[in-house]
């Protein structure tokens, strides 16, 4: 199955900076990448996607980027708020079309006020 | 509001007990999954359907059973708990159209001693 990596584990930032995570993936095949935010407590929330017939996706203040040649993929967060502190995961689909999805370890993100 | 519903919240359970956790959802989605949350570990996949009537194992299936009783419920059983399926353990639903995202439940804590 697929194989998704996560970088870093954790990330702390000043607010008003920018955080970038990044992922790689194993399955040539692979053709959606979507992003989830988990808050404390709470299910993981899907933030942002991107599919494979794109190099770029841009939603306010997060963007992700799609390189397939290089088989990576990342999340770019700018003028980081306190309420962006959460943990983020990215996530592949897998080639048997099922439309599994598998996730990257996670990466926890602090916003320092 | 819409969405998916898990109960309970949390449970703890002896060694060799069962429980069933359940989950719902009101979005008319056709497939439905369910992950265990591990430290370092991210989301793992247990089982999933694809639809109603059609259950198939993901990543790590062993010690668990799944019933699709119906387009919005998806069931999942222990039937003897070990302490290693100590988890948080998530339910999703997605249309199941390809590359298209999931929307989870908030979760069940199991703590299993």
């Amino acid at each position: 199955g697929e194989n998704v990596e996560q970088h870093p584990s954790t990330l702390s930032v000043q607010e008003g900076d920018s955080a970038v995570i990044k992922c790689t993936y194993s399955d040539s095949a692979s053709n959606y990448f979507p992003w989830y935010k988990q808050e404390l407590g709470k299910g993981p929330q899907l933030i942002i996607d991107i599919r494979s017939n794109v190099g770029e996706k841009k939603d306010q203040r997060i963007a992700v980027t799609l390189n397939k040649t290089a088989k990576h993929f990342s999340l770019h967060i700018t003028e980081t708020q306190p309420e962006d502190s959460a943990v983020y995961f990215c996530a592949a689909t897998d080639q048997t079309g099922a439309n599994n999805l598998f996730f990257g370890t996670g990466t926890r993100l602090t916003v320092i006020p | 509001n819409a969405g998916v519903t898990q109960t309970p919240k949390f449970q703890v359970l002896k060694t060799g007990q069962s429980m069933t956790l359940q989950c719902a959802q009101d979005m008319n989605h056709n497939s439905m999954y369910w992950y265990r949350q591990d430290p370092g570990m991210g989301l793992r996949l247990i089982y999933y359907s694809a639809s109603e009537g059609t259950t198939d194992k993901g990543e790590v299936p062993n010690g668990y059973n799944v019933s699709r009783l119906n387009k919005r419920e998806f069931s999942l059983r222990l039937e003897s708990a070990a302490p290693s399926q100590t988890s948080v353990y998530f339910c999703a639903s997605s249309s199941g159209r390809a590359n298209y995202g999931y929307t989870f439940g908030s979760g069940t804590r199991l703590t299993v001693v």
